[in-house]
């Protein structure tokens, strides 16, 4: 199966600082990417799918980019509900696989 | 607004059995296929099954395949999850999501808010 390596497992930053999250597959997915944002006691959210499009609703200041192996996550400026941890996920391949998870904390 | 509402976890004993439903409105129901996405206390995010639109593919992972069935009923709107022989390694919170894309280019979206399943003597 594909294994999706997300870096780091932990930022500490403050508000409206710039946040530029890594996902890297074992092979490549193309750009069959998505992203996902979870907050503390929530079911995930959609943010990106196909590496680059914004899911309905997802503001602007949430980007991704990337393709093959190597995928981004950038939040251009981070806002206090954005506190959160974020997941990488791909389905190039079956099974479906899902990253480890950046938890974005407050600093 | 897509809804998607998840009931039937509980405390089970291992080797026990539990069914979970996930109970869905607001758009085509059979027109989409559905899964389901599991998380573990503190743990991050496992992909579990997955159903088409028709009921007529099934996916598993390979670490409940033999031992959970996933179904749907298209005339309920409802999608199912029938879990035997579990273990204390399936304690999870269990997600329904909407499976949605292409082949290859597929996502979850929307949710459901999640049922635990807790399983233990």
């Amino acid at each position: 199966e594909i294994v999706l390596t997300q870096s780091p497992a932990t930022l500490s930053l403050s508000p409206g600082e710039r946040v530029t999250l890594s996902c890297r597959a074992s092979q490549s997915v193309s750009n069959y990417l998505a992203w996902y944002q979870q907050k503390r006691g929530q079911a995930p959210r959609l943010l990106i799918y196909g590496a680059s499009n914004r899911a309905t609703g997802i503001p602007a200041r949430f980007s991704g980019s990337g393709s093959g192996t190597d995928f981004t996550l950038t939040i251009s400026s981070l806002e206090p509900e954005d506190f959160a941890v974020y997941y990488c996920q791909q389905r190039s391949d079956w099974p479906p696989t899902f990253g480890g998870g950046t938890k974005v904390e407050i600093k | 607004e897509v809804q998607l509402l998840e009931s039937g976890g509980a405390l089970v004993q291992p080797g026990g059995s539990l069914r979970l439903s996930c109970a869905a409105s607001r758009f085509p129901f059979s027109n989409y296929a559905m899964s389901w996405v599991r998380q573990a206390p503190g743990k991050g995010l496992e992909w579990v099954s997955a159903i088409s639109g028709s009921g007529g593919s099934t996916f598993y992972a390979d670490s409940v395949k033999g031992r959970f069935t996933i179904s749907r009923d298209n005339s309920k709107n409802t999608v199912y999850m029938q879990m035997n022989s579990l273990r204390a390694e399936d304690t999870a919170v269990y997600y329904c999501a909407k499976f949605v894309g292409t082949s290859g280019l597929n996502w979850f979206d929307p949710w459901g808010q999640g049922t635990l399943v807790t399983v233990s003597s």
